[in-house]
């Protein structure tokens, strides 16, 4: 069975924190994602992989870093957190290849104080 | 601006069929049509995808119209558990096949 697990389901930073999420596929899959939900919005891409230490921004990479040392492994980054950054955070895997299945973790509710 | 248009919310009875439109008038020949569902506290999970032609899986089944300008889902008897956001969504060659949100629609069933 496929699994994408995330470190936290609920996380509390305070302003200007440095704050780690973490990802874990175990599918060997090349790409991953990371994305951000907020009410009436849907889903908005901040960052992706297509390999091992290589990144691509997304629709709203402000405000974010990520880093992909392991293959298996994507960490999402805010350097200084901030209150609009109070959202869900969700991560997601797939095959490579232009049009695959994403395969989504159980996503991390973070809030900002 | 809005790839794809859905209705916010949309009500069934359990054991009847479910059809959830959704219109994407601007798709181009390459766009693919995806629909994922979201559980209530889960991540998303792919439904379904196509091109042109209708799609049939285990879950649910995708029929497109032959201007590819709108589409539906069809669950063709839905319980309890088949309760969620679906959304609707366009990958676009341009954006290297990203995925495109929307947001979506709740569907309710009824008992």
């Amino acid at each position: 069975d496929v699994k994408v697990t995330q470190s936290s389901r609920y996380l509390v930073k305070r302003t200007g924190e440095k704050v780690f999420l973490e990802c874990v596929q175990d599918m060997d899959h090349e790409n991953m994602f990371w994305y951000r939900q907020d009410p009436g919005l849907g889903l908005r891409l901040i960052y992706f992989s297509y390999d091992v230490k290589m990144k691509e921004k997304g629709d709203i990479p402000e405000g974010y870093s990520v880093s992909r040392e392991k293959k298996e492994r994507f960490s999402l980054i805010l350097e200084s957190a901030s209150t609009n950054q109070t959202s869900m955070y969700l991560c997601a895997s797939s095959e490579q290849g232009a049009v695959r299945e994403q395969y989504f973790g159980p996503g991390t509710r973070l809030t900002v104080t | 601006d809005a790839k794809t248009t859905q209705p916010n919310s949309m009500e069934s009875n359990e054991e009847e069929p479910v059809h959830l439109p959704c219109n994407h008038s601007t798709i181009s020949g390459t766009d693919y049509i995806h629909w994922y569902r979201q559980l209530p506290s889960q991540g998303p999970e792919y439904v379904i995808h196509g091109l042109t032609s209708n799609v049939n899986n285990r879950m649910a089944s995708l029929a497109i119209a032959e201007d590819r300008k709108s589409s539906t889902l069809i669950l063709h008897r839905a319980t309890l558990r088949d309760a969620a956001v679906y959304y609707c969504i366009l990958s676009i060659m341009d954006s290297n096949y990203q995925l495109i949100w929307g947001a979506g629609t709740k569907l309710i069933i009824k008992p």
